[in-house]
């Protein structure tokens, strides 16, 4: 079964300044990977997607995720963030033969002015 | 386009009361269903799914029932709630097929008192 990590509980950034947030995954073949933004009270929202082809995928609100297999990853990066973009962010695994997405623990991000 | 609702978006009940939440989507044909919580402070925990009428599978054995009477609709339910049930409830969807997208609706918030 497919697993995800998120070391990171909780980073605080400055508005402006670049955000990384690290996701770990554990799956024997390839998979498909997501991330997700929640903002307070909200559901969850797709940022992006990556299924497979250019390991570096584009998202919604200018984010981007790289795929990295031999480090098992999937980092997610922006390089200006903006005081909206605070809220918390979860990594999940797929597989082509399950119906379900292992979910992360989720990393809150908090934008300090 | 596709569009999920979920009701109510609030709940406030007391301990040992029935619950019934409901969640519906609209543009699309035989999704996969689920049930997510989380409870204040923590990642999502998916309580059940169903990828048809009538089925449904139990991910964590608790106080909670989930019921597919439609193809669109997904009904989450407990004979007697529980403090520890109080949590914020999220439905998804997919299209059939492993690892596809999971799309999320804008929750409910059930307080047990």
């Amino acid at each position: 079964a497919q697993s995800v990590t998120q070391p990171d509980i909780h980073i605080t950034v400055s508005e402006g300044a670049s955000l990384e947030l690290r996701c770990n995954y554990s799956y024997g073949a390839t998979p498909y990977l997501f991330w997700y933004v929640q903002s307070p009270g909200q559901g969850l929202q797709l940022l992006l997607k990556y299924f497979s082809g250019d390991t570096l995928v584009q998202g919604i609100k200018g984010f981007e995720a790289e795929f990295k297999r031999s480090q098992s990853s999937f980092n997610l990066r922006k390089p200006s963030v903006h005081w909206s973009d605070a809220a918390e962010y979860f990594c999940a695994v797929g597989a082509s033969n399950d119906y379900k997405l292992s979910f992360g623990a989720g990393t809150t991000v908090t934008v300090r002015a | 386009s596709q569009t999920i609702h979920q009701w109510p978006a609030t709940l406030v009940q007391p301990v040992g009361s029935p619950l019934s939440l409901e969640c519906t989507v609209e543009g699309t044909s035989n999704p996969n269903l689920y049930w997510y919580r989380q409870a204040a402070g923590r990642g999502l925990q998916l309580l059940f799914y169903s990828v048809g009428i009538g089925q449904i599978s139990s991910e964590v054995p608790q106080n909670l029932s989930a019921s597919r009477p439609q193809d669109r609709q997904f009904i989450l339910s407990s004979k007697k709630l529980l403090l520890s049930d109080s949590g914020f409830y999220l439905c998804a969807w997919t299209t059939l097929g492993g690892g596809e997208t999971q799309y999320f609706g804008p929750g409910t918030r059930l307080l047990v008192l």
